[in-house]
């Protein structure tokens, strides 16, 4: 298994400001995920971030709203930009197992994101 | 394409009686699936998987599910309902290298 963390836990944004939200992990992957859960929702993928690569973005979601960076293999960042209230949600970010657990995946703690 | 229903958005149960959660997918491939824990305030724990091997699956907690494919269905057990098992719970098949989850089963735990 891998063990995520993420940073901010939570924060409370003005609506048309930015944040960036950072994701590590304590090993090495080739392929980090990015999900946002809106209030009372299930995950939704947002992108997939292969290092070395462009993310790929998922229907609904774009590069210039949902700018991702993966410099490594252990760390990736998704920006919220020019947020409106409608960006209140807990973002995730997940990679894959490897080897015995390939396919499964685990999950950061989450930035539970306010947008007033 | 791939699917994952879950039936009920809130279940309610007394501790100590059975629990279970049902989930039905749609895949054109034999599937992968899941179930994930998601505790108030926390990220998302596996508490499960079916990976083509045993089509009975222990995970962690207490929990367990059966793959049966002629009913296209993964659905969560655990025989006691403990207070600690308050939680919502996702059911997840696997895509294209992603998770697919359905809308989440929300427990509610009586004493």
């Amino acid at each position: 298994s891998a063990v995520i963390s993420q940073k901010p836990s939570r924060d409370i944004c003005q609506r048309g400001t930015s944040l960036t939200i950072q994701c590590q992990v304590d090993s090495q992957v080739t392929m980090m995920f990015w999900y946002r859960q809106q209030p009372g929702q299930s995950l939704t993928l947002i992108a997939t971030a292969n290092q070395g690569s462009e993310a790929t973005y998922e229907s609904g979601f774009v590069i210039d709203k949902f700018p991702i960076s993966r410099p490594n293999l252990t760390f990736s960042t998704l920006t919220v930009s020019n947020m409106s209230p409608e960006d209140s949600s807990i973002y995730l970010c997940s990679v894959e197992g490897t080897g015995g657990d390939a396919y499964e995946q685990y999950f950061g703690p989450g930035t539970r994101l306010t947008v007033t | 394409a791939q699917s994952v229903t879950q039936l009920g958005s809130h279940v309610s149960v007394s501790e100590g009686a059975l629990v279970l959660l049902r989930c039905n997918y749609s895949s054109s491939v034999p599937p992968y699936l899941f179930w994930y824990v998601q505790y108030p305030n926390q990220g998302l724990q596996l508490l499960l998987k079916y990976t083509s091997a045993a089509t009975l699956v222990k995970g962690i907690n207490g929990f367990e599910a059966e793959f049966k494919k002629s009913e296209t269905s993964f659905h969560l057990t655990k025989p006691s309902a403990h207070m600690s098992d308050a939680a919502e719970y996702f059911c997840a098949v696997s895509g294209r290298g992603n998770l697919i989850f359905g809308k989440g089963t929300k427990l509610s735990v009586k004493p």
